[in-house]
């Protein structure tokens, strides 16, 4: 089954704690990215990453760092996480058609509190 | 500068009512492309459409059907006579390939359908 895979789905921790979520897809999948979800605020990408060795920053970069060593998994790691950070984060892959994004493939979900 | 505004945060509908939700994108490319996806209270994200700037017709699927207009950078959704399984947050998206691939959603749109 095609699928995007997040760990954990939940997480409570303390601040300054490293973390890292595991991201991974079983697609071949080149596109893979990370979002948070903030009420009021829809889905806001943090990083993304086109292809392995490949990334670039989001919109809200600060405090997270990704890496993508092989193309079917990209973590999230947050170094020192801060309460600010407490969000619902989304792992997403796509195709890369051409030039542009098909649509992505969204995990489903991981709700982090930073206490 | 917001690059995609859903300026209805919350729309309520009677069950059989038509409802459409807005979405305004500003862009820098030529080539682009627009989104919509479903996000149910179960959490997910479904995808629903895509739709490059080089093609405005209007498309339909059963209930659904999107009117993209690129001289107002408007690409609307509209659902007709409306289910109470409609109910769900809409969220709008752009990708701009020319400019590293980077999405951007909406705040998103919620809707309620009142049976």
């Amino acid at each position: 089954e095609a699928q995007v895979t997040q760990n954990p789905r939940y997480l409570i921790t303390v601040t300054g704690k490293k973390l890292t979520v595991t991201c991974s897809q079983n697609m071949n999948h080149e596109y893979m990215s990370w979002y948070r979800q903030d009420p009021g605020l829809g889905l806001r990408q943090i990083y993304y990453s086109m292809n392995v060795e490949v990334t670039d920053k989001g919109d809200v970069p600060e405090g997270y760092k990704v890496s993508r060593k092989e193309k079917r998994n990209f973590p999230l790691i947050l170094e020192s996480p801060s309460p600010n950070q407490t969000s619902l984060y989304f792992c997403a892959s796509s195709l890369l058609a051409g030039r542009g994004n098909q649509p992505q493939h969204f995990g489903d979900g991981t709700r982090l509190s930073i206490l | 500068a917001q690059k995609v505004t859903q300026a209805q945060t919350e729309i309520s509908v009677v069950e059989k009512e038509d409802v459409t939700l807005d979405c305004v994108y500003e862009t820098r490319d030529t080539t682009y492309y627009l989104f919509w996806y479903k996000q149910p209270p179960s959490g997910e994200l479904v995808f629903l459409i895509r739709r490059n700037s080089f093609d405005e017709q209007n498309e339909i699927s059963g209930r659904y059907s999107w009117n993209f207009q690129k001289s107002t950078s408007s690409f609307n959704f509209t659902i007709t006579a409306s289910q109470v399984v409609d109910s769900a947050v809409y969220f709008c998206a752009l990708s701009e390939p020319d400019f590293g691939n980077q999405f951007y959603f909406g705040t998103g749109t919620s809707l309620t359908v009142i049976p």
